[in-house]
């Protein structure tokens, strides 16, 4: 079946460093790639998408490629802010027929210190 | 505002016992979820819906249950018959023809 998998954590940077997050996929078709954020006691909330190969998602900085050929999702930001500490999850969906089930990586806890 | 809403926020049980958790949307998504989270297990889907009156069991359903008899609602019932039922469960939905879920807020259910 379908499967993620993203770099164990937790990271911790300083404030303006750049953070890298790997994520790769497993699918049998041509799934759509996500990135999820989760902060302290709440829910996700998506960060950015993409929906086919070589498209670019990216929102508040963060950007990730929908890289194909390595089957690879990588989160980057080139500045980080102790705001952008939470946990990010990597997940992709199925893209057959009417089912749209989300599956996820394992999360990446991110610290980022002043 | 439209969104999830997810109730209560922090729930305590005692062994043995059913629980019900709530999870209403004002967004007028076709399909919901239920996810179950734990340190360090990312999220496991427990039940889904794509249309009202039908859901089908996700990769741990076991111990739980779901009715879906209104667009709007989709209560997860936790029964004594799921072993470790302590953790955070998520709903979610999404739209037709989009891949992206909307998640609520969560809630923290603790058996004791």
């Amino acid at each position: 079946g379908d499967s993620v998998t993203q770099m164990e954590g937790p990271v911790t940077l300083s404030e303006e460093a750049f953070l890298t997050i790997n994520c790769t996929y497993t699918a049998t078709g041509y799934p759509s790639l996500f990135w999820y954020v989760q902060y302290p006691g709440e829910g996700l909330q998506l960060l950015l998408k993409a929906t086919k190969a070589d498209d670019k998602g990216s929102n508040k900085g963060f950007e990730a490629t929908y890289r194909k050929e390595t089957t690879s999702f990588h989160l980057e930001k080139g500045s980080v802010q102790v705001s952008d500490s939470a946990v990010y999850f990597c997940a992709l969906s199925e893209s057959g027929g009417s089912n749209y089930k989300l599956t996820f990586g394992k999360g990446t806890l991110l610290t980022v210190n002043p | 505002d439209g969104g999830i809403t997810q109730s209560p926020k922090y729930l305590f049980r005692k062994e043995g016992q059913n629980v019900t958790l709530s999870c209403e949307q004002n967004l007028n998504h076709d399909a919901m979820y239920w996810y179950r989270q734990d340190p360090g297990q990312g999220l496991r889907l427990i039940y889904y819906s794509q249309i009202v009156n039908d859901f089908q069991k996700g990769d741990i359903a076991e111990g739980y249950s779901v009715s879906r008899e209104k667009k709007e609602s989709f209560p997860l019932t936790v029964t004594s018959a799921q072993k470790n039922p302590t953790a955070f469960y998520l709903c979610a939905s999404s739209p037709p023809l989009r891949t992206e879920a909307f998640f609520g807020q969560g809630t923290r259910l603790t058996v004791v």
